[in-house]
């Protein structure tokens, strides 16, 4: 059970340029997050997902977007990277069966330059 | 959403038990309170959750007094692999927002 898979583990971006990060999840679970962590400072809720098809703004939307065709995916496409998006990206997926409890992904370290 | 707030850092030494509090004056009556442990280079990590009274389990207790605006991770007897970010959570649907977070130094 693999539980959420991102990839790339790490990545280095012109300004500019564009990318898509992969998230995937095998818990058949119904929600899925993005979330951005500055060096030193706390997660970040960029969009989340309630089900295949539903997506929200978190606390810091701009100069991403989501999508979520599928139950297990639910990718994050960085457009036009900027500097401000350099930061390590955590994806999550939870279900809210007993309560809520989150299972993260082991992060991308992403580098605009 | 129930706002948070817990100490920026705390001290300790091996063996001793920590006890991090969390305020959360606003929490609605379906919140859970979860504890998230985590360490450096890495996703955050589920620890225990609770919804009122005291819950165990065999990394940490959780405190939660009657009136539900705050709770206590308790972690007993720590050791320096217990150095890490501890995040406290209320939430009953999916929108999960972390606060700050407390760094908890664990010294020798």
């Amino acid at each position: 059970n693999a539980g959420v898979t991102q990839t790339p583990k790490f990545r280095i971006l012109k300004i500019g340029q564009s990318m898509t990060l992969q998230c995937a999840q095998d818990m058949n679970h119904n929600y899925m997050y993005w979330y951005r962590q500055d060096p030193g400072m706390g997660l970040k809720l960029i969009y989340y997902s309630v089900g295949a098809g539903i997506t929200d703004k978190g606390e810091v939307p701009n100069g991403y977007n989501v999508s979520r065709s599928t139950t297990e995916d639910f990718p994050l496409r960085l457009e036009l990277a900027a500097p401000s998006q350099t930061s390590v990206y955590f994806c999550a997926s939870s279900n809210l069966d007993s309560g809520v409890i989150a299972f993260f992904g082991q992060g991308t370290r992403l580098t605009v330059v | 959403l129930a706002k948070t707030t817990q100490p920026i850092s705390m001290d300790s030494y091996e063996g001793q038990e920590v006890n991090i509090t969390c305020s959360h004056n606003n929490i609605a009556t379906n919140d859970y309170i979860t504890w998230y442990q985590q360490f450096p280079s890495q996703g955050p990590r589920f620890i225990i959750q609770g919804y009122k009274t005291k819950v165990t389990n065999e990394v940490a207790s959780l405190f939660i007094p009657a009136d539900r605006k705050s709770s206590t991770l308790s972690l007993p007897r720590v050791s320096l692999s217990d150095t890490a970010v501890y995040y406290c959570l209320v939430a009953n649907t999916g929108k999960l927002i972390f606060g700050q977070g407390t760094t908890l130094q664990v010294k020798p």
